[in-house]
């Protein structure tokens, strides 16, 4: 029934580990997005893939790495983890591009040690 | 640029209270879309509304209404008769296009705490 869901929930790492977050939608959306919020509570958008393809792309360094290799996810890998990577990862999807509500998965907790 | 301020922090209430969140934004889009997420202590994050900028009605769903504003660029949330559960942090968000895309761009947050 979970319309967006990431896995995992939470995940401890030790620095300069690589790591990768799931995202799965079942919304028959057909457009993705990661978002970070910091400890702050603050949220930015990082990427977003429209029918597999990358549309968004927010100056984020290129040891973040998007993939998705269908419509109905988005996985994020993350190189070289550092301690500034330490924050909550949101994934969402909405319908269109342009305009869509975008709903947001529960969010995958990263602590880099 | 865009931008969306959301200038109260916290705000603290007493079960019952009528309590209004404020949301003031920047865009030079005449498309837009305005939003309202709820985020738990739980930490998901919960849509509420969307608006698009054509539409200046008020909206009321239960014990929530918005008021859109064009003239004062603001898209407040009030939510009457609080309870303990409206605890959470509310985000006010904006639309704006990325290179032509649809990108959510935040407010910092308003934590919100009723007390019983």
């Amino acid at each position: 029934d979970t319309a967006v869901s990431q896995t995992p929930k939470y995940l401890v790492t030790q620095m300069g580990n690589d790591k990768s977050i799931k995202c799965e939608q079942n919304l028959g959306h057909d457009t993705m997005y990661w978002y970070k919020q910091d400890s702050k509570k603050f949220l930015k958008i990082m990427f977003s893939y429209n029918n597999k393809e990358l549309i968004i792309n927010e100056t984020v360094p290129n040891r973040f790495s998007p993939k998705s290799p269908d419509k109905a996810h988005l996985n994020l890998h993350i190189n070289s983890l550092e301690l500034g990577d330490s924050a909550v990862y949101f994934c969402a999807s909405s319908q269109g591009a342009q305009a869509g509500t975008q709903y947001f998965g529960p969010g995958t907790r990263l602590t880099v040690l | 640029a865009q931008k969306v301020t959301q200038a109260q922090t916290e705000i603290s209430v007493v079960e019952k209270e009528d309590v209004t969140l404020d949301c003031v934004y920047e865009t030079r889009d005449t498309t837009y879309y305005l939003f309202w997420y709820k985020q738990p202590p739980s930490g998901e994050l919960v849509f509420l509304i969307r608006r698009n900028s054509f539409d200046e009605q008020n909206e009321i769903s239960g014990r929530y209404s918005w008021n859109f504003q064009k003239s004062t660029s603001s898209f407040n949330f009030t939510i009457t008769a609080s309870q303990v559960v409206d605890s959470a942090v509310y985000f006010c968000a904006l639309s704006g296009l990325s290179g032509g895309y649809n990108k959510l761009i935040f407010g910092a947050g308003t934590r919100l705490a009723v007390h019983p």
